[in-house]
């Protein structure tokens, strides 16, 4: 049962465009949501993050989207570079006493020069 | 220095065989994790301790056993490895509760043959 996902395995795109990465939830219950960036054989490591009660959070190159309404979530990177090139990993957690962050399968990006 | 280390990176072992891999947090962050990420990539909490007590375990086998002799350290040891258990294994710290973004180190590929 997939709590976070991330449809799409993989995104390609163009040096300087726009690189937009998508995240779905299904748990009503998560109320803070994070982006998680790795490369190959490293370990995971925070990007940006977004509380509930927002809609949008800028880092920047960094901006996430929250719709609520939709469950939904999204990363944008503007503009994109061949350093961003590794797997997105969005994560979500239910806040409190709850230690635990749900993570998406992840998705590559490819930017290419 | 390094955030959140542990040891070894690469375990190659036989099935049946007793293993221990250690991790190390220099963040004074109260909360360290386990996760796994299986061959479909997904990343998985195994357990969580909080100030040495373990808050969170996620239905994982008994062969698996944490072990937190203080709040800078949480080691992970396997028992009995069986062929299913070959996966990356991360740990991870975080200051607090699930509100917060999670420091991981760079992961143990264990491969069991």
């Amino acid at each position: 049962d997939q709590q976070v996902k991330q449809n799409s395995p993989s995104l390609s795109v163009q040096e300087g465009r726009i690189s937009i990465l998508n995240c779905d939830y299904t748990n009503s219950m998560f109320d803070y949501f994070l982006w998680y960036k790795k490369y190959p054989a490293e370990g995971p490591t925070f990007l940006i993050s977004i509380s509930s009660i927002k809609d949008k959070n800028e880092d920047g190159r960094f901006t996430v989207f929250l719709n609520k309404s939709a469950k939904h979530l999204s990363l944008h990177i503007v503009p994109s570079q061949p350093g961003d090139s590794a797997v997105y990993f969005c994560a979500a957690s239910a806040g409190g006493s709850n230690y635990k962050l749900t993570f998406g399968k992840g998705t590559l990006l490819t930017v290419n020069p | 220095d390094t955030a959140v280390s542990q040891t070894p990176k690469y375990l190659v072992t036989q099935m049946g065989n007793d293993k221990s891999i250690k991790c190390e947090q220099n963040l004074g962050h109260d909360t360290m994790y386990w996760y796994k990420q299986d061959s479909k990539k997904f990343l998985k909490i195994m357990f969580s301790y909080n100030n040495k007590e373990l808050i969170i375990n996620e239905t994982v086998p008994n062969r698996f056993s944490p072990k937190s002799p203080d709040k800078a350290h949480l080691n992970l040891h396997i028992n009995s490895l069986e062929l299913g258990d070959s996966a990356v294994y991360f740990c991870a710290s975080s200051q607090g509760p699930g509100n917060t973004e999670a420091f991981f180190g760079q992961g143990t590929r264990l491969t069991v043959v």
